[in-house]
């Protein structure tokens, strides 16, 4: 039930991209993308909703192809403050309250 | 606006005891969800609840309970600690499916 992420941990350089993909068995309504540093609370970045819409914060955008139930998020230009540990969340209906996480991918960007 | 806040932010108990982590949320939040965070494990949700009177299980709600009297507060009782409990509890609230706000975390330990 739980989504699988991949990859679990990536190591970048300043200014490299990467991409983070989550995957479900279930058939999706929403794809949330939040951001944990170490010791805080995270901290949501963006939601994608059933119909395969492309979401774009900054330089970190987001796709959700609902027929594979899959969602990925791009990180162009990494930065510094973009290290840090990425959840994707999945909730299945429009009127649940029930977001499951995936385990997360560790992002570290190194100078 | 506070927020999501929990409280306490540290605690110890011995195995047998009982206590209650406390949520409160200023946003008139629908939705409240309790998560607890273990080193590789991501965000398990505990429980959840989609308005005052209405709570549901998540993916680990075993030795757990909560309650939803009022729309801003959330508890999560723990009925007899044990161990396994040790982890770091998040609390958290959305309107509707939107995008969750996180509160800062209860550490807890289990001796």
């Amino acid at each position: 039930q739980q989504p699988v992420q991949s990859p679990q941990a990536v190591i970048l350089r300043e200014g490299e991209d990467a991409v983070i993909n989550c995957s479900s068995s279930k058939a999706l309504y929403s794809v949330h993308w939040y951001r944990q540093k170490h010791g805080e609370a995270p901290v949501f970045l963006m939601i994608l909703l059933k119909g395969g819409e492309q979401k774009g914060h900054e330089k970190i955008s987001a796709s959700f192809n609902e027929k594979k139930q899959q969602s990925s998020l791009y990180l162009t230009a990494s930065q510094l403050s973009y290290s840090g540990t990425y959840f994707c969340g999945t909730g299945v209906s429009s009127n649940t309250g029930k977001l499951i996480f995936g385990q997360g991918t560790t992002l570290q960007v190194k100078p | 606006n506070a927020g999501v806040t929990q409280t306490p932010k540290f605690q110890v108990l011995k195995t047998g005891q009982s206590m209650t982590l406390q949520c409160a949320q200023d946003m008139n939040h629908e939705y409240m969800s309790w998560y607890r965070q273990d080193p590789g494990m991501g965000l398990r949700l505990i429980h959840y609840s989609v308005g005052a009177g209405i709570t549901d299980q998540g993916e680990v709600p075993n030795g757990y309970n909560v309650s939803r009297s009022t729309t801003e507060d959330f508890p999560l009782r723990l009925l007899s600690a044990a161990p396994s409990q040790t982890s770091v509890y998040f609390c958290a609230s959305s309107y509707g499916v939107g995008h969750y706000t996180f509160g800062s975390g209860t550490r807890l330990t289990v001796v």
